[in-house]
Formats: structure tokens, C-alpha cells, sequence
């Protein structure tokens, strides 16, 4: 069965430091994406990725990075927390028909 | 600005019944769009698409429209079922790429 494996359910941290939030898939995908989830705004894309190495923005990159040194992880990096970075995290792959993604379980951050 | 717009923020249907979520679109170079589902704690999964050549699609309960002219869409799920309440997501790709815009969602509730 395929899957995408994030590494923490829940995280709450102070503003100001820095936060790690890894994604691992079992699929061989190509590509993967890190999605953030609030009530009113749905899923908005943050950064891509469509290779080892490669990063692309998405929609809200602002305040976030991330890493692909391996073709099956995909790591978010809050460089410096902020309070309206509290929110669902969500890391997808794919790799057969566009559009068609594998959600990991998400990352519920709370930052105080 | 939002590409992919869900009005409906919820809907209640009784069991048995069609339950009816719209999506409209803004993006006059999407051409392929999806249906998500979403239960409390999971990540989202796939569950139907069209292609823009077609107007129509059907996987057994469900059915995704979509009219072109308007850049409208909707998913039509006949009977509803308790095990269908969940959050809907509507989303969109240029075909030619594989990330997808996602609307605010709809959750729908199946009353007994």
C-alpha cells in the first residue's frame, strides 16, 4: 500500500524557533508538494519539488524553506516560527497522472 | 487570489438522498480537475477527476460536471451515505503540471 509518512501528528513551539517537518514517501515519486490547511482558505501550496535538489515556490512561500536531498524526502523548515504559521500541514507525492496526489496524514503546529 | 472558489461551506443531506457540491473556477488555463475527500485526522485522498474534454464523469456513486462556458463544476454523490461525511476539496491543474489549486472545501454531513 502506498504512503506518505510525516513525522510528527502534533507540535506546539515557541515564536522565534525553528522547526523541522519531515515527509517521507514510499512510491518512488517524482515529485512533492507541502500544502497548508485553515478553515475559509483550504489547502494553499507552499513549495514544490519535481526532482532531488530541485525547489520551486508555490503560492505562500514566505517564511518557509525546504529540502530534497533524496527522492523520497521532503523536509519544511520554519526558519523562525511565527504565530499565524499555526496551522495543518500537509505532504503530498505523485508520479502517475497529473494531479493525482498522496496526502500524508498532515502535521497539526501550534506556535505559542 | 483564490483560483478555485467553493461557496458552499457546508452542507447537511439526509441518508439516501443527492448531495450536490459546486466549484467554480477562475483560471481559464485549468483543464483538468479533481475531487478530494477529507476525514478528521487523515490526509486528504483522490476521489474522481475530469479531463476539460469531457463534461461528464461517473464512478459509481459519484459524478463530477463540469461546464466549460460557466468554469463551473459540481460532484453529485447518489445516495448519500453516513460514511460520506467529510470535507470535499474541488481542485484544478493546468494538465501540463502537477500541482493542483484547491478550493476552501465543503463539508458535508449525512444525517440518518
Amino acid at each position: 500500500d502506498v504512503k506518505v509518512t510525516q513525522s510528527s501528528r502534533y507540535l506546539v513551539k515557541r515564536t522565534g524557533e525553528k522547526v523541522f517537518l519531515e515527509c517521507v514517501q514510499d512510491m518512488d515519486h517524482e515529485n512533492m508538494f507541502w500544502y497548508r490547511q485553515d478553515p475559509g482558505l483550504g489547502l494553499r501550496l507552499i513549495y514544490f519539488s519535481y526532482d532531488v535538489k530541485m525547489k520551486e515556490k508555490g503560492d505562500i512561500p514566505e517564511g518557509y524553506s525546504v529540502s530534497r536531498e533524496k527522492k523520497e524526502r521532503f523536509s519544511l523548515i520554519l526558519e523562525s516560527a511565527s504565530t499565524n504559521q499555526t496551522s495543518m500541514y500537509l505532504c503530498a507525492s505523485s508520479g502517475g497522472a497529473p494531479g493525482e496526489l498522496f496526502f500524508g496524514e498532515g502535521s497539526r503546529l501550534t506556535v505559542l | 487570489d483564490q483560483q478555485v472558489k467553493q461557496n458552499s461551506p457546508s452542507l447537511s443531506v439526509q441518508e439516501g438522498r443527492i448531495s450536490i457540491l459546486n466549484c467554480d473556477y477562475t483560471n481559464s488555463m485549468f483543464d483538468y480537475f479533481l475531487w478530494y475527500k477529507k476525514y478528521p485526522a487523515e490526509g486528504p485522498t483522490f476521489l474522481i477527476s475530469i479531463s476539460s474534454i469531457k463534461d461528464k464523469n461517473e464512478d459509481g456513486r459519484f459524478t463530477v460536471f463540469l461546464n466549460k462556458s460557466a468554469k463551473h463544476l459540481s460532484l453529485h454523490i447518489v445516495p448519500s451515505q453516513p460514511g460520506d461525511s467529510a470535507v470535499y476539496f474541488c481542485a484544478a491543474s493546468d494538465s501540463g503540471d502537477y500541482k493542483l489549486s484547491f478550493g476552501a472545501g465543503t463539508t458535508v454531513t449525512v444525517r440518518a
